[in-house]
């Protein structure tokens, strides 16, 4: 079965730190995969996405991620945390022929001063 | 500007007292979807549209209904609300398949007492 695994609920952080939020994917077809954000009261928002190419993808924010097929991965990092940063994360993955995209539960990243 | 449009933003109903939540998108997209959010559980679709005249159910459709008679909006319906379906209730259009990028509305926060 499809299926996304985001193996944090939460993660705490300091600020200047540097981040990776973990993604795992199980998928039988070729994926699109994505990493949304959501900001407190706000809707969600397209952090990055690959298709295809290069497996190292850079996107808003200063934020980048890596596609790693072998680990069937798609692990979201920066290098330096911004207490903006604070939020919600999810990882998607879709394809091109497909009629849904599906989504993992969610990372909360927390950031202290 | 590119956006996708849901009302009301916050809603306090009572059980069984029927109620819409508008969403509209002003990018001539194809495909529109509706989704809740609830803790732990990520985004479950609820139903889906392919185009005018076309929807189908997500995975959590028990209790909703949806129309899509113009291109532009889907409007999501609960004829008959219970307390099991307070959540956080997004909105999302894609330019063409879905698992391709989709941008989501602000949400809607209801709670049925």
């Amino acid at each position: 079965a499809q299926s996304v695994t985001q193996p944090d609920i939460h993660i705490t952080v300091s600020e200047g730190a540097s981040l990776e939020l973990r993604c795992n994917y199980s998928y039988g077809a070729t994926p699109y995969l994505f990493w949304y954000v959501q900001s407190p009261g706000q809707g969600l928002q397209l952090l990055l996405k690959y298709f295809s190419g290069d497996t190292l993808v850079q996107g808003i924010k200063g934020f980048e991620a890596e596609f790693k097929r072998s680990q069937s991965s798609f692990n979201l990092r920066k290098p330096s945390v911004h207490w903006s940063d604070a939020a919600e994360y999810f990882c998607a993955v879709g394809a091109q022929n497909t009629d849904k995209l599906i989504f993992g539960t969610g990372t909360r990243l927390q950031v202290f001063p | 500007e590119a956006q996708v449009t849901q009302n009301p933003r916050y809603l306090i109903t009572v059980t069984g007292k029927k109620l819409t939540v508008t969403c509209s998108q002003n990018m001539n997209h194809e495909y529109m979807s509706w989704y809740r959010q609830d803790p732990g559980l990520g985004l479950r679709q609820i139903y889906y549209s392919m185009n005018v005249e076309v929807t189908d159910k997500g995975d959590v459709p028990e209790g909703y209904k949806v129309s899509r008679k113009e291109k532009r909006n889907f409007p999501l319906i609960l004829e008959s609300p219970s307390p099991n379906q307070t959540s956080l209730y997004f909105c999302a259009s894609s330019p063409s398949r879905p698992g391709n990028i989709q941008y989501f509305g602000a949400g809607t926060r209801l709670s049925v007492l």
